[in-house]
């Protein structure tokens, strides 16, 4: 079963910041917090992971709560290619595989 | 650098009829995984492999096998098809086990879509 909690979609507007938040309130010390997105007609994309501090890369940044129950995965500034499902993964209990949730499907209008 | 490669990108098949799919990892990326993509189930794990070996398999019948070459390259085999095995399947690429999700990151391919009619 998904370990990650994700709202079910999102909207926003073009060139406006986004912030995609995500449940993980079983998570364990040693997990890393993963963001994958798939774009229409694509596998899935890895965007970002962290495991304590808040990330950046060219794609996005991740802020992860103190108590890593949560975590939010912003995007500066939407551009309409952004527009994808994004997906935040835990690995199994066994630390060996992700476990996919249904994601949260992002809808960037012009 | 070439990504991963997955063929077929489509493929139609009766009831009945088996299958076999192949994916080529990134030159170097020596695990690979399979994962099947429903609208009903989304992504589940199917099994990774690496040095010839299954090192992992998820909660599919036997019916789903696979295996793996000497240069990584992989291919995954479902026989006797079901309806219900219409699917993405996608294969993504490591450099080895356990990085991929602590922290290198998966590549995935673009998937083989597989309709069973």
């Amino acid at each position: 079963d998904a370990k990650t909690t994700q709202p079910n979609s999102m909207e926003s507007n073009e060139e406006e910041p986004v912030h995609l938040p995500c449940n993980h309130s079983t998570i364990s010390g040693t997990d890393y917090i993963h963001w994958y997105r798939q774009l229409p007609s694509q596998g899935p994309e890895y965007v970002i992971h962290g495991l304590t501090s808040n990330v950046n890369n060219r794609m996005a940044s991740l802020a992860i709560a103190e108590d890593r129950k949560s975590s939010t995965l912003i995007l500066h500034r939407a551009t309409l290619r952004d527009a994808a499902v994004y997906y935040c993964i835990l690995p199994d209990n066994y630390g060996q595989n992700f476990v996919f949730g249904p994601g949260t499907r992002l809808s960037v209008l012009p | 650098k070439a990504g991963v490669t997955q063929t077929p990108r489509y493929l139609i098949k009766t009831r009945g009829q088996q299958v076999t799919l192949s994916c080529s990892p990134i030159s170097g990326h020596r695990s690979v995984s399979w994962y099947q993509q429903t609208p009903g189930q989304g992504l589940q794990f199917l099994f990774e492999y690496f040095s010839e070996t299954q090192r992992n398999k998820g909660n599919f019948p036997g019916r789903f096998s696979g295996r793996q070459f000497s240069n990584s390259r992989s291919e995954m085999n479902v026989s006797t098809l079901e309806l219900g095995d219409s699917a993405l399947y996608l294969c993504a690429s490591s450099l080895v086990p356990g990085t991929g999700w602590q922290g290198d990151g998966y590549t995935f391919g673009s998937g083989t879509r597989l309709t069973v009619v």
